[in-house]
């Protein structure tokens, strides 16, 4: 089965600049993920999405940060205006189950550099 | 509240040696643990996870792990590396919501020598 598909793999922009990722959950997974991850840091859940419905977005910073998901499928994560500090992975997981036990399968990620 | 820590930020065996990379957790009630492995410029993989279910818990690769709850401990282990095991791997524990929410320790990169 195809994996968790996210583009682009890299991003370098300025600081103030927007910036969108895009990510395709495995088919028919329910729960999608956003995290960061800062270098030398374990990833960071941002948000979470139950089909098309937020579940968590305690850790979002909504000031800059936002992200839907259109049709409980595809996801875009964005940010508006950067700031350096946003330099970091961001991944994409889906998992079939919402329980705590369930695995979350991720993407490659997408490497953002803010200069 | 819960969490993890890896008590190592880096480990370096040699290849056909034993591997261990440790991990403590702190939680109020009966946690689920995972470890996940990140080689580079790959998305993380689940090697294995505890959910109560048996202590000695199994997982891809050669891993195992051990859940102590006496200790609060969940340490990875392997028989003998291979140079290919040489990646980052996090330690991770869920919180008891309704939903799963990972929260990840800050890993350890394993470096294996020939």
């Amino acid at each position: 089965e195809a994996g968790v598909a996210q583009s682009p793999r890299y991003k370098i922009i300025e600081k103030r600049q927007s910036v969108a990722f895009w990510c395709n959950p495995i088919s028919g997974h329910a729960t999608l993920y956003w995290y960061q991850q800062i270098l030398g840091q374990g990833p960071k859940l941002l948000i979470q999405f139950q089909n098309n419905g937020v579940v968590d977005d305690s850790q979002l910073p909504k000031d800059r940060f936002s992200a839907e998901r259109l049709k409980g499928v595809d996801s875009t994560l964005k940010i508006q205006p950067a700031k350096l500090e946003d330099s970091a992975v961001y991944l994409c997981a889906s998992s079939l189950e919402v329980g705590r036990h369930s695995e979350q399968y991720f993407g490659p990620g997408t490497r953002l550099t803010v200069t | 509240a819960q969490s993890v820590t890896q008590l190592d930020s880096h480990v370096s065996v040699s290849e056909g040696t034993p591997v261990l990379l440790r991990c403590n957790y702190s939680s109020s009630y009966s946690p689920s643990l995972f470890w996940y492995v990140q080689h580079p410029n790959k998305g993380l993989q689940l090697l294995l996870k505890y959910t109560s279910a048996a202590t000695l818990v199994k997982g891809i690769n050669g891993f195992e792990a051990e859940f102590k709850k006496s200790e609060t401990s969940f340490h990875l282990t392997k028989p003998s590396a291979h140079m290919s095991d040489a990646a980052e791997y996090f330690c991770v524990v869920t919180l008891n919501t309704g939903f799963q929410k990972l929260v990840f320790g800050t890993g350890t990169r394993l470096l294996v020598s020939p």
